[in-house]
Parts: C-alpha cells; sequence; structure tokens
C-alpha cells in the first residue's frame, strides 16, 4: 500500500462544468474524510464516511457537491456546475476507527475553475 | 464554531536555530490535538496525536507539548534543517460522534541555510 493517492493532481475546468475527483484511501481504514483548503487558510471538513455510509456532511457542502464511497473503497467527490469560488486545495485522508496515529492524507487535488 | 489560532502566522529562521509555533483551542470538550507537517507539493504527514493534559511528545528533533486546561499546545524544533521547513498544522479533535478534525490556518516555517 503506498498511502492515500487522490486523480487528478490538478483540475482546470470552466465555470459551470462538471469535475469528479478520485480518492484511493489506505485498504486497512475504515475512515475517509474530504477536506477542502483555500488560500490562507487551514483545511476545513467537508464530508466524512465510515466504511460506505456517509455520516456527517459540512454545511460547507452545498448541494452541488455529492461525495460517494461505493464498497467502502475509494472514494469520489463530484461538483456539478462548478463556480470560482469552488477553487481550491480538495484533500482527501484516511483513518483507522480510533485515529491514535492521526489521518494519512492524499496530496490533494487543486482544482481551478476560469 | 470553533477557534484554533496558530502563531506566528510565519517565520524565518536560520539553519540550526531553535524555533517555536502556538496552537490554541477551546478548553472544553477536548478530545484529541493533532499536529501535521505540510511540505509544498506533497501530503501532509502527521506528527503528534495528543490526547492527554501534560503530554509531551517527541519525533526527532520536533517535540510537542499539551494544555488541555488553557487550551494550548506548542511545537518546538531544535536545531532547525532547510529541509524543516513546511506549513505546521494543528487540528483540534472533540471527539464523540463529531469526527472532524477543526484546523488552524498553519504555521509557514522558513529555514534558511
Amino acid at each position: 500500500d503506498t498511502g492515500v493517492s487522490q486523480d487528478p493532481r490538478h483540475k482546470i475546468t470552466k465555470r459551470g462544468q462538471n469535475v469528479t475527483f478520485r480518492c484511493d484511501p489506505i485498504s486497512e481504514h475504515n475512515r475517509l474524510y474530504w477536506y477542502r483548503q483555500t488560500l490562507g487558510q487551514g483545511p476545513e471538513f467537508l464530508t466524512y464516511f465510515q466504511n460506505e455510509a456517509q455520516l456527517e456532511k459540512s454545511r460547507l457542502l452545498s448541494d452541488r457537491f455529492s461525495a460517494e464511497r461505493p464498497k467502502g473503497s475509494f472514494s469520489t467527490l463530484e461538483i456539478q456546475r462548478t463556480e470560482q469560488g469552488d477553487s481550491a486545495m480538495y484533500l482527501c485522508a484516511s483513518s483507522f476507527v480510533d485515529p491514535d496515529y492521526g489521518y494519512t492524507f492524499g496530496s490533494g487535488t487543486r482544482l481551478t475553475v476560469v | 464554531i470553533l477557534n484554533v489560532e496558530q502563531s506566528p502566522q510565519s517565520l524565518h529562521v536560520q539553519e540550526g536555530d531553535s524555533t517555536n509555533f502556538t496552537c490554541s483551542f477551546p478548553s472544553s470538550n477536548f478530545y484529541a490535538l493533532h499536529w501535521y507537517r505540510w511540505e509544498t507539493a506533497k501530503s501532509p504527514e502527521a506528527l503528534f496525536v495528543m490526547t492527554l493534559n501534560g503530554d509531551e511528545k517527541k519525533k526527532g528533533r520536533i517535540s510537542a507539548t499539551l494544555n488541555t486546561k488553557e487550551g494550548y499546545s506548542y511545537l518546538y524544533i531544535k536545531g532547525s534543517q532547510p529541509e524543516d521547513s513546511a506549513t505546521y498544522l494543528c487540528a483540534f479533535d472533540s471527539g464523540g460522534s463529531n469526527y472532524k478534525l477543526t484546523f488552524g490556518k498553519g504555521t509557514l516555517l522558513t529555514v534558511n541555510p
């Protein structure tokens, strides 16, 4: 297992287009998280899965955002009708149920909406 | 809304200097405090997860302390090296059914050779 991988690393899209990001967590980890970081801010929580169940969604996640984790393995985050304000680094992380060792993060997907 | 503050926002030091940063967080509903190091173009890397008041953890030249009663944690780097240059993030975990971390904005450390 080579850690958490995210794809793509960078995405430039036109306003109004839909985009989808993928995250492959560490296979032994039950929990998977999505965070978003905008310029000058710390990462902000978006949503969280335990196995395939999405247990919490932030109010930051408007109706244009949807996340899935089919079969409790990889996860996708889709943004529909992108807006310039969606430009950010989207980080995925995974952990054991008891995250005593912290989260393992991916390198993130940098989204630019033009 | 949880408030996690980090200071300073950025810091420039010379190679060999020792340095420290602060993270302040709510003193109520505390479960854990995480520290991460995030180098440019890489993944944030977990340094420490601290849970007990008075905890002190060490990893090589980096150490951290925790005061949950007053709501602060210090991260120390002894003898900074250029490879320590990164953003250092702390994150508050209130535990329970709230499975999310609240991050500070980070401290950007630059170590000049």
